[in-house]
């Protein structure tokens, strides 16, 4: 029962590096969202997916951008890393009902410096 | 547009006391309620949820939540705190007549501490 997973977990980038962050889930779930977690500032929405082979926008995309190429896995890229993007990184995903509750994974790391 | 508030960044109750966390919303239309529980260095786990009919959910770990239309609020509750509850709480919410309804949008988060 792996659920969500995320790699990797911690990360330090230098200005103006780039990476990608993997998020796969087994539970066959439609719906696959990124967040990120700062202080005081809750979870805020970068990208989300409604199925494979779809990405859409959310709270804080600037910056970021996102592929789903395959229904389980959903991928967040950073072109060009900056300070402002130092943060704790969820990856979450979900059925697709209304009522559904999310799933997270156990959060990315990151340090830009 | 759905917002969440979570008025209280921190709350503090000794051990075996009755704890409350607060939470309320706004929404265009019905809300669909959710309470999270972020234990350090994890990620976020599911609680419980409003969907419709009962006002009182009950959840995981003991916890219950009271849906309150008129006062637009989802307080999160225990009858008897245990300091394992400590750990941060997040409020969050869907508004189903909103474009992108299947999002899910956070409040700030509360600290809880169970003293004991």
């Amino acid at each position: 029962n792996a659920g969500v997973t995320q790699t990797p977990k911690f990360r330090v980038l230098k200005t103006g590096q780039s990476m990608t962050l993997l998020c796969a889930q087994d539970m066959n779930h439609e719906y696959m969202y990124w967040y990120r977690q700062d202080p005081g500032m809750g979870l805020r929405l970068i990208h989300y997916s409604v199925g494979e082979g779809t990405t859409a926008k959310g709270e804080v995309p600037d910056g970021y951008n996102v592929s789903r190429l395959k229904k389980q896995n959903f991928l967040l890229g950073l072109e060009s890393a900056a300070p402002s993007q130092t943060s704790v990184y969820f990856c979450a995903s979900s059925s697709g009902g209304l009522g559904t509750e999310a799933f997270f994974g156990q959060g990315t790391r990151l340090t830009v410096v | 547009a759905q917002s969440v508030a979570q008025p209280e960044d921190q709350v503090n109750v000794a051990e075996g006391n009755p704890l409350t966390v607060k939470c309320t919303y706004s929404v265009s239309g019905n809300p669909y309620l959710f309470w999270y529980v972020q234990y350090p260095n994890r990620g976020l786990q599911f609680l419980l949820k409003y969907i419709t009919g009962d006002n009182l959910v009950k959840g995981s770990y003991g916890f219950e939540a009271e849906f309150n239309k008129s006062q637009t609020s989802f307080h999160l509750k225990k009858p008897s705190a245990l300091v394992s509850d400590s750990a941060l709480y997040f409020c969050a919410v869907r508004d189903i007549k909103q474009t992108g309804a299947n999002n899910l949008f956070f409040g700030t988060g509360t600290r809880l501490t169970v003293i004991p």
